[in-house]
């Protein structure tokens, strides 16, 4: 089972929907998550953190569940800007490993 | 301003070279990664390193060597054993505050190609 996976999508949404994405960890001892973007053929760029309380900016809205091991990233009122790659992402408490999902294509369309 | 500066953007090399990438951070982070990303693929770690003079495999370190004397830079060397190097190298940086603030800060990557 790999470490942190993901949908890989591609999800094609209508503009000014929603859309949710999860992804599972197998490791229970990460410590930290994230969700990352990633525009085509540029680094990635931190979108959230994911906080187990939950936690909300703006249009986005991520959830941690640790005990069923999944994180979510909701996108309410989606715009045409938001079409890129979501990576979700784990840093690992004990070595300090950060581990990518291989992401989820979401393209909204006009 | 603080950054995470790889160069350069784009390298060429011949087949059985070895190559170097360059990696710097001036934000005081002790830990550094790199990852491999190829086309429509996620990000695969190659080496990270949590601390000077200590450097740890990650996935897919076959054909690949770094160092880490200095907390500020991470080279990778892409060696001959590389079997297949072209792809999209990324570095990356992250404080080791056990606090919420782990996040992972990126350079802007290099395009290797093989030719």
């Amino acid at each position: 089972r790999k470490e942190v996976e993901q949908d890989p999508g591609p999800f094609n949404v209508p503009e000014g929907a929603t859309v949710a994405f999860n992804c599972t960890y197998s490791n229970s001892a990460s410590q930290s998550f994230f969700w990352y973007r990633q525009d085509c053929r540029k680094e990635p760029k931190l979108l959230m953190s994911v906080y187990s309380s939950g936690n909300e900016d703006g249009r986005f809205t991520a959830q941690l569940n640790r005990a069923s091991q999944y994180i979510s990233l909701l996108i309410r009122d989606s715009k045409l800007s938001d079409s890129a790659t979501y990576l979700c992402v784990a840093h690992m408490n004990r070595d300090d490993k950060i581990i990518f999902g291989k992401g989820t294509r979401l393209h909204i369309l006009p | 301003d603080g950054g995470i500066t790889q160069s350069p953007k784009y390298l060429f090399r011949k087949e059985g070279q070895n190559v170097t990438l360059s990696c710097e951070q001036n934000l005081n982070h002790d830990a550094m990664y790199w990852y491999r990303q190829d086309p429509g693929q996620g990000l695969r770690l190659i080496y990270y390193s949590q601390i000077v003079n200590d450097f740890q495999k990650g996935d897919i370190a076959e054909g690949y060597s770094v160092s880490r004397e200095k907390k500020e830079s991470f080279p990778l060397t892409v060696t001959s054993a590389q079997k297949n190097p072209t792809a999209f190298y990324l570095c990356a940086s992250s404080p080791r505050d056990r606090g919420t603030n782990t996040e992972a800060f990126f350079g802007q990557g290099t395009r290797l190609t093989v030719v």
